[in-house]
């Protein structure tokens, strides 16, 4: 069965603070995977990484894929508040029709 | 127009009611989705449609019935739910080739009473 899990489920640190947010899978025909984040309502596209090895940065948010180890990390550098969110890792898979395997997600609280 | 629609924003109904959400996208992609998602869970997906046709079904009950009358418009026919029906519902669409990842709509938050 397909499983994404992402750790920890819930992280509380303080502003300015640097955070790293895991990602790891087990799915049969791997295509990319996907980070958003999840504030109040809409997923909000982050990342998508389909090649090992290859950071992908937008501000202070950077993210890298690791296909031999099978996980993911996202990196947010000198956090703010407005951070705080859910952050939601998912798995699009290669086969007849599209379907995105989500983790349970990260709730991350960034304190003043 | 880079951005998902979804109609309405909030919407309680009775366990007897019929109603259908609404989710409109104009990025000319051609895969469109409905997921659920329950407080503090990840999004379930619940149907995808593919060049206008229904390419999964993800075991949802009867009382669910998607819909897609063009590549633009996804509708969601609700009749006779139960109050454990009661979620976030999103719509998503993507690229047929899904390179770019998929653009998720605010949602429509259900309440079942």
């Amino acid at each position: 069965e397909d499983k994404v899990v992402q750790s920890p489920l819930s992280l509380v640190v303080h502003e300015g603070d640097t955070v790293t947010l895991n990602c790891s899978y087990e799915v049969t025909n791997f295509r990319s995977l996907l980070w958003y984040k999840q504030e109040k309502k809409a997923p909000t596209f982050l990342f998508m990484l389909t090649s090992s090895g290859i950071e992908k940065k937008s501000g202070r948010l950077s993210s890298i894929l690791d296909k031999k180890e099978l996980f993911s990390i996202l990196n947010i550098t000198a956090t703010q508040t407005g951070d705080s969110a859910v952050y939601l890792c998912a798995v699009d898979k290669i086969q007849g029709a599209q379907k995105l395997v989500f983790g349970q997600g990260t709730r991350l609280t960034i304190n003043p | 127009d880079t951005e998902v629609t979804q109609t309405p924003k909030h919407l309680v109904m009775g366990m007897t009611n019929k109603k259908s959400l609404k989710c409109e996208q104009h990025m000319g992609h051609r895969a469109m989705y409905w997921y659920k998602q329950k407080a503090k869970k990840p999004p379930e997906l619940m149907f995808v449609y593919s060049y206008e046709k229904l390419s999964i079904n993800e075991s949802v009950p009867s009382r669910f019935s998607p819909e897609c009358p063009n590549s633009s418009l996804l509708n969601l026919h609700l009749h006779a739910l139960q109050p454990e029906d009661s979620a976030l519902y999103l719509c998503a669409s993507s690229p047929a080739g899904r390179d770019y990842g998929y653009t998720f709509g605010s949602g429509t938050r259900l309440t079942v009473v």
